[in-house]
């Protein structure tokens, strides 16, 4: 089995503040991704990779970057954090992104972000 | 990925076994239906997945409509640890399709000792 680990595991931030979030898997997949879960709400998702620098935008990317730096990791930056923001991001991986029944993904535990 | 539709809610007793509902009308041909369950302060753990038969693992049974239109999560004597958010997703088999994974709100399910 493997393991996914997002760092920090808690992230308060100043209004306008470039906030950057970590994300490392030990399952040698090949896809990672960045979803964000508001309270109450499905998860979104903001960005994605498919392979080392890879990039591709998902549905919520402005007002983020992101950089698969290599296989294992997978960073999300919020390039100016909105005051009074709240919610928790997700980061999974799966073994690849072409179509299959296999492709099942992994998440992590999230951090959760507060902007005051 | 097409939309699914879930109960907002539902109540179980430990030991009973829980029948968790999923709508998906407008499914397409090739899109599998995935379940995945979250608990708090945890992301999304997979649960099961099929496409047109019924599948069952050490977690749960997965019970396809003939149509496809609907499927339910079928939990059996469910324990205290089985308290989660549920949710029905519909994942592309095409190429890159399948990494634009829809999430709803799910249905909460809560058990009670």
């Amino acid at each position: 089995g493997g393991i996914i680990t997002q760092t920090p595991k808690f992230l308060i931030g100043q209004e306008g503040q470039k906030l950057t979030l970590k994300c490392q898997q030990n399952f040698n997949h090949d896809t990672m991704y960045w979803y964000r879960q508001d309270s109450g709400k499905g998860l979104r998702l903001i960005y994605y990779s498919i392979t080392e620098n890879d990039l591709q935008k998902g549905d919520l990317s402005e007002g983020y970057d992101a950089s698969r730096e290599k296989k294992s990791s997978f960073s999300l930056t919020v390039t100016s954090a909105q005051k009074n923001e709240m919610a928790v991001f997700l980061c999974a991986s799966s073994i690849a992104g072409t179509g299959g029944s296999q492709n099942t993904l992994y998440f992590g535990a999230g951090t959760r972000l507060s902007v005051l | 990925d097409a939309k699914t539709t879930q109960p907002d809610s539902m109540e179980s007793t430990e030991g009973e076994t829980v029948h968790l509902p999923c709508s998906h009308a407008t499914i397409s041909g090739n899109e599998y239906i995935y379940w995945y369950r979250q608990v708090p302060l945890q992301g999304p753990e997979y649960v099961t997945h099929g496409l047109q038969q019924n599948t069952t693992n050490s977690m749960a049974f997965l019970a396809i409509a003939s149509d496809r239109k609907s499927s339910t999560l079928i939990l059996p004597h469910v324990s205290l640890r089985d308290a989660a958010v549920y949710h029905c997703i519909l994942r592309s088999m095409a190429t890159g399709g399948n990494n634009k994974l829809t999430f709803g709100q799910g249905t909460v399910l809560s058990v009670i000792p």
